[in-house]
């Protein structure tokens, strides 16, 4: 049973450009959230993905986008970055069929740094 | 809305001595509550969760934790300290209603063991 996978591991942007950041789920899970986590703070739930649709969303501005495939992987994109999306951006996958779609396993997670 | 809060966001302990990390939540309904830890340029992994049933919950490493319903608390505790438990530890709260079971997390405690 392979875990989370995120890609790519480090990120280097400058302000204003868009950046997308890809999340392979649990085998067998088919919901994806995405989460931020600043330095020294704990994540904040961006946006939660399941069948291919958004299924949630946290306080994050609409520049902030996601999908999810039929295979249930998924993609961040954020535009117009801004300083401040310096961040560690994890990916987590549940199962909602699994009877215990309350708990999400995490990836590593994508550290993006803006310049 | 949901909330928790982490007192303590750095904890000391010696090498075999009890660990003792505290969570107080806010919640409207009953939740599920989890412990996740984050070790330094990881992901995060979790340690356990509560969901309904018994209210003492055994995870992984030793650690567990009692869910007090009369003091919203979900603490986390282990025996004996060892050197690898050093890491950041993060409690959360999700809510079994609704389909979007987002994690809302504190801000984290970092536990530091001494030799």
């Amino acid at each position: 049973e392979t875990g989370v996978t995120q890609s790519p591991t480090h990120l280097i942007k400058t302000r204003g450009q868009q950046v997308t950041l890809r999340c392979s789920s649990q085998s067998g899970h088919n919901t994806v959230s995405w989460y931020q986590q600043a330095l020294g703070q704990g994540p904040q739930f961006i946006f939660q993905y399941y069948r291919e649709e958004e299924n949630g969303r946290g306080n994050f501005p609409p520049r902030f986008s996601g999908l999810q495939f039929p295979n249930y992987s998924s993609e961040l994109n954020v535009n117009a970055l801004e300083l401040d999306d310096s961040a560690l951006y994890l990916c987590a996958s549940s199962s909602q069929l699994a009877g215990e779609g309350e708990t999400q396993y995490f990836g590593p997670g994508t550290r993006l740094l803006v310049l | 809305a949901q909330s928790v809060t982490q007192l303590g966001s750095h904890v000391s302990v010696s090498e075999g001595a009890l660990v003792l990390l505290r969570c107080n939540y806010s919640s409207s309904v009953p939740p599920y509550l989890f412990w996740y830890v984050q070790y330094p340029n990881q992901g995060l992994q979790l340690l356990l969760k509560y969901t309904t049933g018994a209210t003492l919950v055994k995870g992984i490493n030793g650690f567990e934790a009692e869910f007090k319903k009369s003091e919203t608390s979900f603490h986390l505790t282990k025996p004996s300290a060892h050197m690898s438990d050093a890491a950041e530890y993060f409690c959360a709260v999700t809510s079994p209603s609704g389909s979007a079971r987002q994690l809302t997390f504190g801000s984290g405690t970092q536990l530091t063991v001494l030799p």
